[in-house]
């Protein structure tokens, strides 16, 4: 069983204010990391997918990285709005599940106004 | 819209009782997969298809089955309803795991 784990669980966070959550992979057989946003009475949507040790991805103010030796991603969001209060789901797939992604519990992120 | 369409959006059913839940794919993918999201529980992996074919298996009960047809639409089945099965339950397609999964919106199960 593959164990993907996300930190913190939740965090509550000023207007403004930048922050960052860790999601935690096995590191061994990896083949891809993607993060997802999940808005309230929404369903997820695809932030970054990302496969090589080292990747960088950015979108806006919200940016991803990957270490895959050690396997941990982190991604990060500068100047919070609270339009990016959110769950942010990180998933894993290694390179004999084909394409199936497994979850981890996500990082409940509220940003006050 | 995401382009993947789940029917029905809500589901209220008694214990012992079968449902159908329906999934159409965006257009041009060929997965479909299937998850399960319990109170207080990260999204479970229960089952993909890849053109009409079972590709992967997760903690699927043996009372859930699940198919996909020729025109790609994918259904969900779930027999025999305990308590327990109360759910949000998405799907989800892909052309390619290198660009992500796109969701439908879900179909909460709740059992009663």
């Amino acid at each position: 069983i593959l164990n993907v784990e996300q930190s913190p669980q939740s965090l509550h966070v000023q207007e403004g204010d930048s922050t960052n959550f860790t999601c935690s992979f096995p590191s061994s057989n990896f083949y891809a990391l993607h993060w997802y946003r999940w808005e309230t009475a929404k369903s997820p949507e695809a932030l970054f997918v990302m496969t090589l040790n080292g990747d960088e991805k950015k979108k806006g103010r919200i940016s991803a990285t990957l270490n895959t030796k050690e396997g941990y991603s982190y991604l990060y969001i500068k100047g919070s709005q609270p339009e990016d209060s959110a769950t942010y789901l990180c998933a894993f797939t290694s390179g004999n599940a084909g394409n199936m992604l497994t979850f981890g519990g996500g990082t409940r992120l509220m940003v006050k106004p | 819209d995401s382009g993947v369409t789940q029917t029905p959006k809500h589901l209220i059913t008694a214990t012992g009782q079968r449902v159908t839940l329906r999934c159409s794919p965006r257009s041009g993918d060929l997965s479909v997969y299937w998850y399960q999201q319990s109170l207080d529980q990260g999204l479970q992996f229960l089952i993909q298809y890849y053109n009409g074919e079972e590709r992967a298996k997760g903690n699927i009960l043996e009372r859930f089955s699940a198919q996909q047809f020729p025109d790609l639409h994918s259904e969900l089945n779930l027999s025999s309803l305990e308590l327990g099965d109360s759910a949000l339950y998405f799907c989800a397609s892909s052309v390619d795991i290198n660009y992500g999964y796109t969701f439908g919106s879900g179909t909460r199960l709740t059992v009663v």
